[in-house]
């Protein structure tokens, strides 16, 4: 089994739909909880992260940790065709410093206009 | 925007040759990775460095190398080039702030093709 499980989809949605995406994880020192978006061609760029348990806000984004559970998402409300990218979770244990990030395999999101 | 840059953009090279794959970076990070991804696929981590003179093999086996003589700079050489290579490598660098996560900047990615 793998540290960090993602669907990798693809997950097809229309505009203005709201999308949820999930990872589940099995190491429970991971502390640090990411989102990557990667556009098609370009590198992965960081979305949002969490440290911790609860939720985090960015405009139309919602990125949420549950530990008990081992399972974090991502929520995108009023997706938008811009949205269309793959996105990656990432994770990192606290103040570890000498491991570099899990990420999962990333899951496929396209909005249609 | 990230300072992270990769040279070339995209390769394409016969099998047998020798390639170095160029990753700079002008944040002064500590830490670098490279990582192969193939279209629409994971990420693979294959090489990272957490300072000069020092390198680690990532996760998935690979048949390059790297070296970190200079803060900035961290390439990786394929000393043979196979078909097997083809691929998108990824360069990216990282840096310890308290209270945050290690924030990986990725820069764009160089794209090979053996042929």
């Amino acid at each position: 089994q793998k540290e960090v499980e993602q669907d990798p989809g693809p997950l097809s949605v229309p505009e203005g739909a709201i999308v949820s995406l999930n990872c589940t994880y099995s190491n429970s020192a991971f502390q640090y909880f990411m989102w990557y978006r990667q556009y098609s061609r370009k590198g992965p760029e960081l979305l949002m992260y969490t440290y911790s348990s609860g939720n985090k806000e960015d405009g139309r984004f919602t990125a949420q940790v549950d530990k008990s559970s081992k399972y974090i998402s991502l929520f995108i409300r009023d997706s938008q065709p811009s949205d269309s990218a793959t996105y990656l979770c990432a994770m990192e244990e606290v103040f570890s410093g000498n491991t570099p990030l899990v990420f999962g395999k990333g899951t496929r999101l396209s909005v249609i206009a | 925007e990230a300072d992270i840059y990769q040279t070339p953009r995209y390769l394409v090279i016969g099998t047998g040759k020798k390639i170095t794959l160029e990753c700079s970076q002008t944040m002064g990070h500590d830490k670098m990775y490279w990582y192969q991804q193939d279209p629409g696929m994971e990420l693979h981590l294959i090489h990272y460095s957490y300072g000069v003179n020092s390198t680690e093999k990532g996760d998935l086996s690979s048949e390059s190398t790297v070296s970190r003589i200079r803060t900035e700079h961290f390439p990786l050489t394929l000393e043979s080039a196979r078909p097997s290579h083809t691929s998108q490598y990824l360069c990216a660098s990282s840096e310890y702030a308290a209270g945050r996560a290690y924030e990986q900047y990725f820069g764009p990615g160089t794209r090979l093709t053996v042929t």
